[in-house]
């Protein structure tokens, strides 16, 4: 089995930075993916990291540590339209090399 | 880049209908699809995994008899939700990838979801 932890709500300010938390635990790990949903849209893809360190694209970083079951996605220069819900999921090393998402967080950006 | 679609969009039907959900990859071969579902407020919970030309794989507490999951092809995958009620209402959402991650493959892309309403 695994879990998958995030938080629930988060709020910030437009212009600033956040930083949502995902911490897991999984028989088998093969990365790790933060995907953006907006309500009732599919996810898309924003990062995927399988090595411990930062990964950076743009206003969007995320950061992995295996040995602590722990990652972060960071979001700099807050926008209005970057409200909406982070998941965190992990892929598993095995079989079909599932994604398993963790139980979200909704960002609400403000003014 | 790829592409999966998912048809329909949208279905409101009585209680007791059965419903089919079809998921396609335009650009690419998937001999790996998977079902999620999404109630309100909450994350994708994987269903099943559809594995072309043969069974689906469900996880825990999903009815397979209830969810059939049939992979016709190597871009096809169709969810059939059988004497559907209204606690089955949900948003229902398939994703596919063209390779393994690990393996110079991209990262799951995802239909646009079924929203599925049972009165």
């Amino acid at each position: 089995g695994q879990n998958i932890d995030q938080p629930t709500e988060m709020t910030a300010t437009e212009g600033a930075i956040v930083q949502i938390n995902c911490t897991y635990q999984t028989s088998g790990f093969n990365g790790l993916f933060w995907y953006q949903q907006h309500a009732g849209e599919a996810p898309t893809f924003l990062s995927y990291n399988v090595l411990d360190g930062l990964e950076e694209k743009g206003r969007f970083s995320s950061f992995l540590s295996r040995s602590k079951g722990y990652s972060y996605l960071l979001l700099k220069e807050l926008q209005m339209k970057d409200s909406a819900s982070y998941l965190c999921a992990v892929i598993r090393a095995t079989g079909f090399q599932k994604l398993v998402f963790g139980t979200g967080t909704r960002l609400l950006v403000s003014p | 880049g790829a592409v999966v679609s998912q048809h329909p969009s949208r279905v409101i039907c009585k209680s007791g209908t059965s419903v089919k959900i079809e998921c396609r990859s335009l650009d690419f071969q998937a001999t790996t699809m998977f079902w999620y579902r999404q109630f309100p407020k909450q994350s994708l919970m994987l269903m099943a995994t559809s594995n072309e030309g043969s069974k689906a794989t469900y996880e825990q507490g999903v009815e397979k008899d209830k969810f059939l999951i049939n992979h016709a092809s190597l871009t096809l995958s169709t969810l059939t939700v059988t004497s559907a009620h209204p606690e089955d209402s949900s948003f229902y959402i398939c994703s596919a990838r063209e390779k393994a991650v690990g393996q110079g493959g991209q990262p799951q892309h995802f239909g646009d979801g079924t929203r599925l309403s049972i009165l």
